[in-house]
């Protein structure tokens, strides 16, 4: 059981165009989801927490204009990089917090996208 | 501002040794924690949680908190090539499932045959 999937695995695209990724949880609801990005050898980023229905929280230094979050639904959370440029290349990873475990706020993770703006 | 401190390493350790990994935090309130392993390239792998004062076994793996001290370990017994990777410790809330986790920065763990 819980499950992350993310989609696609893997993404190249050009400079200026924007790029959508899908986190879902597959076996669970979650309702918060949190997106990370992590550069090459070095530690997670949270960018931003995401509740389900409503906004999501940034953290200080993110562009919410330029990483728009949208979590619909208890499964599905979507992070698109709006007018990607080469520094927004990068391995991003969701993560989902199970509704029914509130006490030890376990996260489970997605596989990760891996981002490169050419 | 909670803070999660830990020795970037690399901690090398040879095939079949205790390697042991460890993890410090500034936030009293904090009531769970949790040990991730993450390979290099993928995303991390939840390995273990604990919440109680003392041990928790799971395998080949422990994990140690004190509270009192703000420290909380995992010992890998009988290590194997295949545990090499960076090991996360991170920090949980109580009830209610609002806390936003904090990860420290990894420890990069080799285990050499």
């Amino acid at each position: 059981g819980a499950v992350v999937s993310q989609h696609p695995s893997w993404v190249i695209c050009k400079s200026g165009t924007s790029v959508k990724i899908e986190c879902r949880s597959l076996d669970f609801q979650a309702t918060t989801m949190f997106w990370y990005r992590q550069f090459p050898k070095q530690s997670l980023m949270l960018m931003a927490t995401s509740n389900e229905g409503s906004k999501a929280t940034y953290e200080q230094g993110v562009e919410k204009d330029k990483f728009l979050i949208n979590h619909a639904s208890l499964t599905l959370s979507t992070l698109t990089v709006t007018s990607a440029h080469p520094e927004d290349s990068s391995f991003y990873i969701c993560s989902a917090r199970s509704s029914g475990r509130p006490t030890y706020n376990e996260q489970f993770f997605g596989p990760g996208t891996r981002l490169t703006v050419l | 501002q909670k803070e999660v401190e830990q020795n970037s390493g690399p901690l090398s350790v040879p095939e079949g040794a205790i390697a042991s990994l460890n993890c410090t935090y500034s936030d009293r309130g904090s009531q769970s924690f949790f040990w991730y392993r993450q390979y290099s390239g993928k995303s991390p792998e939840l390995i273990m949680f604990i919440y109680s004062n003392g041990d928790k076994e799971d395998g080949r793996f422990t994990a140690q908190l004190n509270k009192a001290s703000q420290y909380v370990s995992l010992l890998i017994r009988d290590s194997q090539p295949s545990d090499s990777a960076t090991y996360l410790c991170a920090l949980g809330g109580g009830g209610g499932g609002s806390y936003i986790p904090t990860f420290g920065r990894g420890t990069s763990l080799i285990v050499h045959p």
